[in-house]
């Protein structure tokens, strides 16, 4: 079974340039997450949609990032424009809505994103 | 606000001998407890859970706890081996609609030959 892809693996800007991640989670996968990870800390959940709809996106900066989900497959997650804190790894992550219990989230490798 | 706390950015152990992990949550209403695992240029990797009415769960070599009274958990790993040095992340999952997991800080666990 292909994990979860994600690209660009790393990226450079600069501060006020735009930039976007593409992520294409497990087959037949409906929830998909989108984390920062800043330096030293743990992932933090942007946004989570299930199949194409938005379930939380109450952590995300909304004048500057952006995200989409269409068809409810892949997704691409898009800063613009970039501060110099928005530095860190964007995980994604997806998952099975199987119902009760507890759903493994399984995560991408990352984008490393610095801005100068 | 840190819901989820790893006071321990670090720690080293023998290989052979019992690593513990600890955690501290402060939201009551959170219902699973879980940890991953992450090592370098990868993405993190589910290890164990524990669901909030349980107090223990053990799966091979790793053992995690429960001390909803303190709001404590614990990881064990017995006997820890060189490839068990990653950073090992807490997370808590709440118990709302969008059952989102709240994370720690990490703690990076090596293990010595």
């Amino acid at each position: 079974e292909a994990g979860v892809a994600q690209s660009p693996r790393y990226k450079i800007i600069e501060k006020r340039q735009s930039v976007a991640f593409w992520c294409n989670p497990i087959s037949g996968h409906a929830t998909l997450y989108w984390y920062q990870q800043i330096l030293g800390q743990g992932p933090k959940l942007l946004i989570q949609f299930q199949n194409n709809g938005v379930v939380d996106d109450s952590q995300l900066p909304k004048d500057r990032f952006s995200a989409e989900r269409l068809k409810g497959v892949d997704s691409t997650l898009k800063i613009q424009p970039a501060k110099l804190e928005d530095s860190a790894v964007y995980l994604c992550a997806s998952s099975l809505d199987l119902g009760g219990g507890y759903n493994e989230q399984f995560f991408g490798p990352g984008t490393r994103l610095t801005v100068l | 606000d840190q819901q989820v706390k790893q006071n321990s950015p670090s720690l080293s152990v023998q290989e052979g001998r019992i690593s513990i992990l600890n955690c501290d949550y402060t939201n009551s209403m959170f219902d699973y407890f879980l940890w991953y695992k992450k090592y370098p240029a990868e993405g993190p990797t589910f290890l164990i859970s524990i669901s909030s009415i349980k107090d223990k769960n053990e799966d091979g070599r790793f053992t995690v706890f429960l001390n909803k009274s303190a709001k404590h958990l614990s990881l064990h790993i017995v006997p820890s081996q060189p490839g068990d040095s990653a950073v090992y992340f807490c997370a808590a999952r709440g118990s709302g609609s969008a059952r989102q997991l709240t994370f720690g800080s990490g703690t990076q666990l090596t293990v010595l030959p």
